[in-house]
C-alpha cells in the first residue's frame, strides 16, 4: 500500500541555518504531496503542496519539489527562525489508497536555537 | 477565515466511561475526517464522511462510532474507554469537488482516560 517515510528527528539547528527534511513516498498512480506543520498544542496546518511531477510548492520561505524519479518531496528552507520550531509531517493523497485517503509520515521535530 | 472547530478542547474521563467529541467543519466543506494522534505519533486515520455518509474507515475500534449530521457537523462517540484511548483527536474537513483538496485541521480534543 501507499506509504510515506520521513527522516527521523529531532533536528536541531541554529537560527539562520539551512534546513532539509527528507521525505520519500511509495504510491501507485499520481498522488498529490503535502507538507503540514504542527505547532505545540495546535492542529496540523497545511504548509505547502504539489499535485504533479516537477511541481514546486512554496510558502513562508519553505519549498519542496515533487520528484517522481526519486519518489521524493524534501522540505527545504534557506534560513530557519526560532519560530519555525515545530513538527513537520509529509503526506500524500490520491495514490492506490484512494483519492480521498491521506497517508502521513511519522513527523520530524525541528528545534531552532537562537 | 472560518476554521474547523472542535469541542471540547480537553476532556478527562475514567476507564469504561463514554465520551463524545464534536467537529464543525469549514462552511461548505462536504467531507469530514477523524484522526487519532498518540504522544509523539503521526495522526492515524479513523473514519471519514462525505455528504453525511461514511466514506472510508481506518483503524477505528468497534467501541467507537461516528456520524455526520444534516448541518455537516460530525460527532465521534467513544464507549468503554480504555487508558490507551488517551490521545489527541483531530477532525479535518475538505471540499471533495476540488481534486486533491488539502485537509484543514481543527486544533483537536485532548482526551485523557484515567
Amino acid at each position: 500500500g501507499d506509504s510515506v517515510t520521513q527522516m527521523e528527528g529531532p533536528v536541531t539547528l541554529s537560527e539562520e541555518a539551512f534546513l532539509t527534511i527528507n521525505c520519500t513516498y511509495t504510491a501507485t498512480g499520481y498522488p498529490s504531496l503535502f507538507w503540514y506543520v504542527q505547532y505545540p498544542g495546535e492542529g496540523l496546518q497545511l504548509l505547502l503542496k504539489a499535485t504533479k511531477a516537477d511541481d514546486k510548492g512554496s510558502n513562508k520561505g519553505f519549498e519542496a519539489t515533487y520528484r517522481k524519479e526519486t519518489t521524493s518531496f524534501h522540505l527545504e528552507k534557506g534560513s530557519v527562525q526560532v519560530s519555525d520550531s515545530a513538527v513537520y509531517f509529509c503526506a500524500l493523497s490520491g495514490g492506490a489508497s484512494g483519492t480521498y485517503k491521506y497517508i502521513f509520515g511519522t513527523g520530524t521535530r525541528l528545534k531552532v536555537l537562537a | 477565515a472560518a476554521g474547523v472547530i472542535q469541542s471540547p478542547r480537553h476532556l478527562i474521563k475514567e476507564k469504561r466511561e463514554t465520551a463524545t467529541l464534536k467537529c464543525y467543519p469549514i462552511p461548505r466543506h462536504d467531507t469530514v475526517y477523524w484522526y487519532q494522534q498518540g504522544p509523539g505519533q503521526d495522526p492515524q486515520f479513523l473514519i471519514s464522511f462525505y455528504e453525511k455518509m461514511q466514506s472510508d474507515k481506518g483503524s477505528i475500534p468497534d467501541r467507537f462510532s461516528a456520524q455526520q449530521f444534516s448541518d455537516y457537523h460530525s460527532e465521534l462517540n467513544m464507549s468503554s474507554l480504555e487508558l490507551g484511548d488517551s490521545a489527541l483527536y483531530f477532525c479535518a474537513s475538505s471540499l471533495r469537488t476540488v481534486v486533491n483538496s488539502p485537509l484543514h485541521f481543527g486544533n483537536g480534543t485532548r482526551l485523557t482516560v484515567t
